[in-house]
This record gives structure tokens, sequence and C-alpha cells, in this order.
């Protein structure tokens, strides 16, 4: 089945540096990757994803990248302020179904 | 409010008792997802119903059920509990068709065992 391991398990940056979590998964059958933003206590959130047929995605501050060849996927934050603080999952699909990186507590210092 | 309603908020309960989590997906999605979500640890897929019959099983304990009911509301049952079983569990809804779009989580179950 599909596994997905993700780096750094945590990740602490100054406000307004760049933060860059990455993921690797197995199952070249692939094709969806969110990431999701859990603040302490709250619900995994959508934050972006990206489908295999595309390499980039931007949204504001926020960019994911793609490399299907080697089967990655990077989650990068420009600009970061505190409230980006939180736990982030790179996700890959396999099937109809979700499987979770185990995550990175990102900490954003002012 | 993302749609997606999972009562209780919380529970605390006794090792070898048996909960009743329930979960009503986001109008308009068949699909419904189980994951717990231990302390320090990641999303862990438990099971997947899809328009009240069984898709995927993840990792799942034999002592844990589900179930997904006509109105499209899903239960899951936590049996013979244990210190261990103590977690978040969430429950997310996904919408259907030829792209899988992602999921929406409900708020969780904070499951205490004491």
């Amino acid at each position: 089945g599909e596994n997905v391991e993700q780096h750094p398990s945590t990740l602490s940056v100054q406000e307004g540096d760049s933060a860059v979590i990455k993921c690797t998964y197995s199952d070249s059958a692939s094709n969806y990757f969110p990431w999701y933003k859990q603040e302490l206590g709250k619900r995994p959130q959508l934050i972006i994803d990206i489908r295999s047929n595309v390499g980039e995605k931007k949204d504001q501050r926020i960019a994911v990248t793609l490399n299907k060849t080697a089967k990655h996927f990077s989650l990068h934050i420009t600009e970061t302020q505190p409230e980006d603080s939180a736990v982030y999952f790179c996700a890959a699909n396999q099937g109809g179904k979700l499987i979770f990186g185990q995550g990175t507590e990102l900490s954003v210092k002012p | 409010d993302s749609g997606v309603t999972q009562t209780p908020k919380h529970l605390i309960t006794a090792t070898g008792q048996r909960v009743t989590l329930r979960c009503s997906p986001r109008s308009g999605d068949l699909s419904v997802y189980w994951y717990q979500q231990s302390l320090d640890q990641g999303l862990q897929f438990l099971i997947q119903y899809y328009n009240g019959e069984e898709r995927a099983k993840g990792n799942i304990l034999e002592r844990f059920s589900a179930q997904q009911f006509p109105d499209l509301h899903s239960e899951l049952n936590l049996s013979s509990l244990e210190l261990g079983d103590s977690a978040l569990y969430f429950c997310a809804s996904s919408g259907t068709g030829a792209t899988f779009g992602g999921y929406t989580f409900g708020s969780g179950t904070r499951l205490t065992v004491v």
C-alpha cells in the first residue's frame, strides 16, 4: 500500500523566513497530493493541493511542487508569520482515501 | 463550521467500556472516513464507507467497528476500551466522481480512557 514519509518532524524559523516541508510517496498510482494545516486541538484544514498533471501550484505565500519521477512533493511557505505556526500534514491518495505523512510541527518565532 | 458534524466532542470513559462516536458528513458527500490521531502521532486511517458500503479498511482493531446508515451518517464503535485507545478521532467526508478532491474534516471527538 501507499506509504508517505514527511520531513522534518519539527521546523523552527524566524518570522519572515521561508519554510520548506518535504514528502515522499511510494505508490506510483497516486495522483492527488493535498496539504493540511492543523492548529492545536483543532481539525486539519486543507490549505493547498496538487494533482499529478501539474508540477507546481501557488496560492499567495504558499506553494507546492511535485516531482512525479522522484515521487516527492514539497510545501513552501514564504514570508512566514507567527500565525503559520501549526502542524502540517502532507498526504497522497490511494484509491479514494488519503494516506498522511507523520506531520511537521512548524514554529515561527517573532 | 466545516459541514461535517461529529458528536460528542469529548468523551471520558473507563477501561473495558464501549463507546459510539457519531459523524454526519457534509451535505452531498457519500464517502465517510475515520481516522485516529494519538498524542504526537499522525492521522492513522481506520476505515472508509461509501454510500453505506465498506470501501476500505486500514489498521482498525478488531475491537473497533463502524457502519454507515441510509441517511449517510456514520458511527464508529469502540469496545473493550484500553488506555491506549485514548486519542482524537476524526471523521472526514468527501465528494465523489472521477476526480477525488480531498477531505473535509469534522472537529473530532477526544476520547479519554481512564
